[in-house]
């Protein structure tokens, strides 16, 4: 049982390059999270997902694309990278069961030059 | 949304009792109150939780006031590993999953 994986842990992109980040859960948790944090701030909500196949926009969703084509994975893409996206990217996931916890990945690294 | 409001930051002289205060006036009756913490340059922890009575763990303990509108974190005796970012989170019954943190309390412990 690894929990949620966040794959890659570092990345270096020049300004308008794409990636896709992944995050993976083994939990069969339905809801899934991404979250960006600048340096010295808290976490901010970039989209979210309450099953496979749904997405909705969290607080800063400019910018960014994401995807649940299957329930355990939820990809979130940048599509022309830039400096402003420089941040610590975070995944959680957990169940639709209220007193059950929240459950991080341990976050991806990502510098724009 | 319902909204928190916790101290910027707080310090605590180490072996002595924490409290941390959270603010979340606007929640229903069936939102739990969850508290997480996040050490240097590591994700997000969970803590604790708590619905109505008070909770007990290993890691701390979480006092809700009687009318839902607060509760306090609490840690019996700080350490040095006990220093980092605290949130308290309210999770949202159905319909509401949006989960966004507050900017949390910075916990400084003073050796």
């Amino acid at each position: 049982n690894a929990g949620v994986t966040q794959t890659p842990k570092f990345r270096v992109l020049k300004t308008g390059q794409s990636m896709t980040l992944l995050c993976a859960q083994d939990m069969n948790h339905e809801y899934m999270y991404w979250y960006r944090q600048d340096p010295g701030m808290g976490l901010r909500l970039i989209h979210y997902s309450v099953g496979e196949g749904t997405t909705a926009k969290g607080e800063v969703p400019d910018g960014y694309n994401v995807s649940r084509l299957k329930k355990q994975n939820f990809l979130l893409g940048l599509e022309s990278a830039a400096p402003s996206q420089t941040s610590v990217y975070f995944c959680a996931s957990r169940t639709q069961i209220l007193s059950n916890s929240l459950h991080f990945g341990n976050g991806t690294r990502l510098t724009v030059t | 949304d319902a909204k928190t409001t916790q101290p910027n930051s707080m310090e605590s002289n180490e072996e002595e009792p924490v409290h941390l205060p959270c603010n979340h006036s606007t929640i229903s009756g069936t939102d739990y109150i969850h508290w997480y913490r996040q050490l240097p340059s590591q994700g997000p922890e969970y803590v604790i939780h708590g619905l109505t009575s008070n909770v007990n763990n290993r890691m701390a303990s979480l006092a809700i006031a009687e009318d839902r509108k607060s509760s306090t974190l609490i840690l019996h005796r700080a350490t040095l590993r006990d220093a980092a970012v605290y949130y308290c989170i309210p999770l949202l019954n159905f319909g509401n999953e949006k989960l966004t943190f507050g900017t949390g309390t910075r916990l400084t412990i003073i050796p």
